[in-house]
C-alpha cells in the first residue's frame, strides 16, 4: 500500500535555530511531490513541487530536496512567522495524491 | 482573482439532515476535489474531477455525493448528515498538467 509518512509529528525550535522536516514515501513511480504549508483555521497553502531526485526548491527560508526514497523540508534561521503545519503530498502513477499527517512546527522567540 | 471560494464557513447540522457545500474557483483548472481533514489523521480525499463531466471516488466517499456544475463549480452533498461526518471539508483546485493544489478556506461542519 502507497504510504507518505512525515517526521517527526511536532518541532519545536527556538528563532534562529535551523533544522529539516522529513517526508518518506513508498509511492512506485513518483510522479511529482509537494510540500506545503497550512495555518490553523486555513487551507493548505502550496509552497513546491518536486519531480525528480535530486531536485531542489528554495523560497526564502525554506528549501525542498528530494532522493529517491524521502524528502526534505529545511528551515533555515527560522522566524516565529514560520510556526505552521507542514504537508506533504506525493502523486503516483495512478493518478491519486497521497497526503501525509504533516509536521507541527513552532518557533519560539 | 479569489482563487477557490467555499460556502458557508460554519455550518451545524442535526444528524439525518442534508445540505449542500458549494466550491467554486476563478483560475481556470480543470480538475477539483474534496477533502475532508481530522484531527490525527490528515487530509483524506472524499471526490475528486479530473475535468468537467467526471467525478470519481477518492479514499472516503460514503455518505456524500458531488456535481461538477460547470469548469469552476464543484458542489458536495450530505443527504443524511451523521455525526461522523463532523470536520473541516476543503475543496482545492489543480491545473491538469502540473497538479499542485490550491485550498479554499475550508467549511468547519458539525453534525449533532
Amino acid at each position: 500500500e502507497d504510504q507518505v509518512t512525515q517526521s517527526p509529528e511536532a518541532l519545536r525550535l527556538q528563532e534562529g535555530e535551523s533544522s529539516s522536516l522529513n517526508c518518506s514515501y513508498t509511492v512506485s513511480g513518483l510522479r511529482g511531490l509537494f510540500w506545503y504549508r497550512q495555518d490553523p483555521g486555513k487551507g493548505p497553502e502550496f509552497l513546491f513541487t518536486l519531480y525528480s531526485a535530486g531536485e531542489e526548491k528554495e523560497k526564502e527560508r525554506l528549501k525542498a530536496t528530494l532522493t529517491k526514497k524521502e524528502s526534505f523540508l529545511h528551515i533555515t534561521a527560522p522566524k516565529p512567522e514560520d510556526s505552521a503545519t507542514y504537508l506533504c503530498a506525493v502523486l503516483g502513477p495512478d493518478d491519486k495524491i497521497i497526503f501525509g499527517k504533516g509536521t507541527r512546527l513552532h518557533i519560539l522567540p | 482573482n479569489a482563487g477557490v471560494t467555499q460556502t458557508p464557513k460554519f455550518q451545524v447540522l442535526k444528524t439525518g439532515q442534508s445540505m449542500t457545500l458549494q466550491c467554486a474557483q476563478d483560475m481556470n483548472h480543470n480538475s477539483m476535489y474534496w477533502y475532508r481533514q481530522d484531527p490525527g489523521m490528515g487530509l483524506r480525499l472524499i471526490y475528486y474531477s479530473a475535468s468537467e463531466g467526471t467525478t470519481d471516488k477518492g479514499e472516503v466517499p460514503n455518505g456524500y455525493n458531488v456535481s461538477r456544475l460547470n469548469k469552476r463549480e464543484f458542489s458536495l452533498r450530505l443527504e443524511s448528515a451523521a455525526p461522523s461526518q463532523t470536520s473541516v471539508y476543503f475543496c482545492a483546485s489543480s491545473p491538469r498538467e502540473t497538479r499542485e493544489q490550491y485550498f479554499g478556506p475550508g467549511t468547519r461542519l458539525t453534525v449533532t
